[in-house]
């Protein structure tokens, strides 16, 4: 059945390394989600992204974070330098914006990232 | 502006027991209404969700929510908990006709007692 899947599931790095993660979204959808989640914050999502263009990047530290879909079947997330702080959970998210799901976000897996 | 409050971060129960979690929400605008679940290392996987008619919706593994307006809440309910039903759960909003925009609740997780 179609899933949302993210690589890798796992990620140690040090301090000041580039991180990316990559999601492939659920054919069809056209609009893809990344949100971060941790303890202390929850779930705070991050950016999102409808028919490949960015809708709302507001909560993503501009400085050291990006996000981008180079074609409809890849979003990546990138964080340099990566800091201790970035230590989290990172889901992807994808749906199909305007039919009878609408609104409807289907999940990844996450990737469990941490920064030493 | 939209938000939703879950009222209790942690809920425990006794296996067989009555299951409520509570969710309330504020919107300026017809809302739709959601509730996931995440199991442990997982992501978050859709239970039930309310758009418009009936306000009774039933979703998957039992659980069902009733929206009420004029209260503004969203309580997710199972008459019989499941050692397999413990987990976090999110309650969640979006505007019709937001766009997708939505916001999740800070989580309740759920413990299950034998």
């Amino acid at each position: 059945d179609a899933r949302v899947t993210q690589t890798p599931r796992h990620k140690v790095t040090e301090m000041g390394q580039e991180v990316t993660m990559r999601c492939q979204p659920i054919l069809g959808h056209n609009t893809v989600f990344w949100y971060r989640q941790t303890m202390m914050q929850g779930l705070e999502l991050l950016a999102y992204f409808r028919n490949r263009a960015p809708l709302d990047d507001s909560g993503m530290p501009k400085d050291r974070f990006s996000a981008e879909m180079p074609d409809a079947t890849l979003a990546t997330l990138k964080i340099q330098p990566s800091e201790p702080r970035d230590s989290a959970v990172y889901f992807c998210a994808s749906g199909l914006a305007g039919g009878p799901d609408t609104d409807t976000q289907y999940f990844g897996p996450g990737t469990r990232l941490t920064v030493l | 502006a939209q938000s939703v409050t879950q009222l209790g971060s942690h809920v425990s129960v006794s296996e067989g027991a009555l299951v409520l979690l509570r969710c309330n929400y504020s919107s300026s605008v017809p809302p739709y209404l959601f509730w996931y679940v995440q199991y442990p290392n997982q992501g978050l996987q859709l239970l039930l969700k309310y758009t418009t008619g009936a306000t009774l919706v039933k979703g998957i593994n039992g659980f069902e929510a009733e929206f009420k307006k004029s209260e503004t809440s969203f309580h997710l309910t199972k008459p019989s908990a499941h050692m397999s039903d413990a987990a976090e759960y999110f309650c969640a909003v979006s505007d019709q006709g937001g766009g997708f925009k939505t916001i999740f609740g800070a989580g309740t997780r759920l413990f299950v007692k034998a």
